[in-house]
């Protein structure tokens, strides 16, 4: 079964602290590993992704981590502000991102001054 | 990155009723999905998309409720047909582009 597991399901982190959401997944045929952020009343829109080839990609102050042979992979928000206070999905695909992706639950992430 | 828009941004319906949700991206995708997200949900994805031939539903949806439309590369409709309060919920499109996932601004829709 194509699952995406994602804890925890809220967070709240102090400014300037990393904030750190994991997920789980089961299908080793997922090659392709997308974060997106979601602000109430809008899409989700794009993070960082990964792919399975490297184990960490860095984009500012987002980081991703993947364990290939865990099938676990996490996002970390360095100096977390509050204006990233937000929910967060992750989601795997085949192929590249190709087809359809499968999301985690969310995350409610909370920054707090 | 992609510009991915979808028309309208949000809309109230009467039950009984059907809307027809617009996505236009800025370059040319192999395959769309349109996906639904209830409140304070994840996302679940209603159908593929794809272009020359009939879209691909998911479990628990089906075509006479959710027609898709997908003349173009660059273009798909959702339909969502004989509404009810249950149908209210966000509706999204999405497509890759060079390499990655991108998502349109959704559609909130609200059937009273």
């Amino acid at each position: 079964q194509q699952q995406v597991k994602q804890s925890p399901q809220s967070l709240i982190v102090q400014k300037g602290g990393i904030s750190i959401i994991n997920c789980a997944y089961e299908n080793t045929a997922f090659d392709y590993f997308p974060w997106y952020q979601q602000f109430p009343g809008k899409g989700p829109a794009l993070l960082i992704a990964i792919r399975p080839d490297v184990s960490e990609k860095k984009e500012g102050r987002f980081t991703i981590s993947f364990n290939k042979s865990a099938k676990q992979f996490s996002l970390h928000i360095m100096d977390s502000q509050p204006g990233d206070s937000a929910t967060y999905f992750c989601a795997a695909s085949k192929n590249f991102g190709n087809e359809k992706l499968t999301f985690g639950t969310g995350t409610r992430l909370t920054i707090i001054p | 990155s992609a510009v991915i828009s979808q028309k309208p941004s949000r809309d109230i319906c009467q039950r009984g009723t059907s809307l027809t949700i617009q996505c236009q991206v800025d370059s040319q995708v192999t395959m769309m999905f349109w996906y639904r997200q209830q409140p304070g949900q994840s996302l679940t994805l209603i159908a593929t998309a794809n272009q020359g031939s009939e879209a691909t539903y998911e479990s628990g949806f089906v075509i006479d409720k959710f027609p898709i439309s997908r003349p173009n590369l660059t273009f798909s409709t959702l339909t969502v047909s004989n509404m009810s309060p249950e149908d209210s919920s966000i509706y999204l499109c999405t497509g890759r582009v060079n390499t990655e996932a991108f998502f349109g601004q959704g559609t909130r829709l609200t059937v009273v």
